[in-house]
């Protein structure tokens, strides 16, 4: 299977902050990643598809990029509501596979 | 009207079979070219995929649990269930069924884009 790794595993940050998450896969996976945002106690809610692709309704804020094996997602200010995990997951080979997770709070 | 929706909370003892049934409104399993999905979460961990079906009858499934999931869908009833067997406490998570529909200009992303409200399975005697 393909491992995703994602890092870091926390991060603080401050309200308007740009905010960098990195994932990386273990093979070539060209750009069939998404990307998803979990609440506390809620489902995983998309983000991301095709690495780059902003799914309908998401803020503008969020920004997908790479190819290959190296992913990463952008938030350009951090807003109050994005507390939550972020989770990479690989769509290119089965089974698919999620990263570890990004734990996102506030400082 | 929740799009998916799962049943409430299941404890199951060791050895036993899990089974589960998403209920889908607001559409049909047929339509779309979608797959349906479960994923399910154990505490502090990422999601893990299970596997998937068309409304045809085609599907994937995680190579470390194929010989004991199953994944089957119900047309008539527009629902898709999961059977997981011989469980132990390794089990335990909130089980959720998603729809993996095809994205992009040429459809070639797939990506869980509807998400039940998750179920709580406990696995203990």
């Amino acid at each position: 299977a393909i491992q995703m790794t994602q890092f870091p595993s926390s991060l603080s940050a401050s309200v308007g902050d740009r905010v960098t998450i990195t994932c990386r896969a273990s093979q070539d996976i060209r750009n069939q990643l998404g990307w998803y945002q979990q609440k506390p106690g809620k489902a995983p809610r998309l983000l991301v598809y095709g690495a780059s692709t902003l799914e309908s309704g998401v803020p503008s804020r969020f920004r997908g990029g790479g190819s290959g094996t190296d992913f990463t997602l952008i938030i350009s200010s951090l807003h109050p509501d994005d507390l939550a995990t972020y989770y990479c997951l690989q769509d290119y080979n089965f089974p698919w596979t999620f990263g570890q997770g990004t734990k996102l709070d506030f400082k | 009207q929740v799009p998916l929706q799962e049943p409430d909370p299941r404890l199951v003892k060791p050895s036993q079979t899990l089974s589960l049934t998403c209920s889908v409104s607001g559409g049909s399993v047929s339509g779309g070219g979608y797959y349906w999905s479960w994923i399910r979460q154990s505490a502090g961990q990422g999601p893990e995929w299970m596997g998937r079906i068309s409304a045809t009858g085609n599907s994937n499934y995680s190579p470390s649990l194929k010989s004991r999931v199953t994944i089957s869908v119900d047309t008539s009833m527009n629902t898709f269930s999961l059977s997981l067997k011989s469980v132990t406490a390794a089990d335990t998570a909130v089980y959720y069924c998603a729809r993996d529909s095809p994205h992009g200009d040429s459809r070639s992303y797939d990506a869980l884009d509807m998400w039940g409200q998750g179920t709580m399975v406990t696995v203990s005697s």
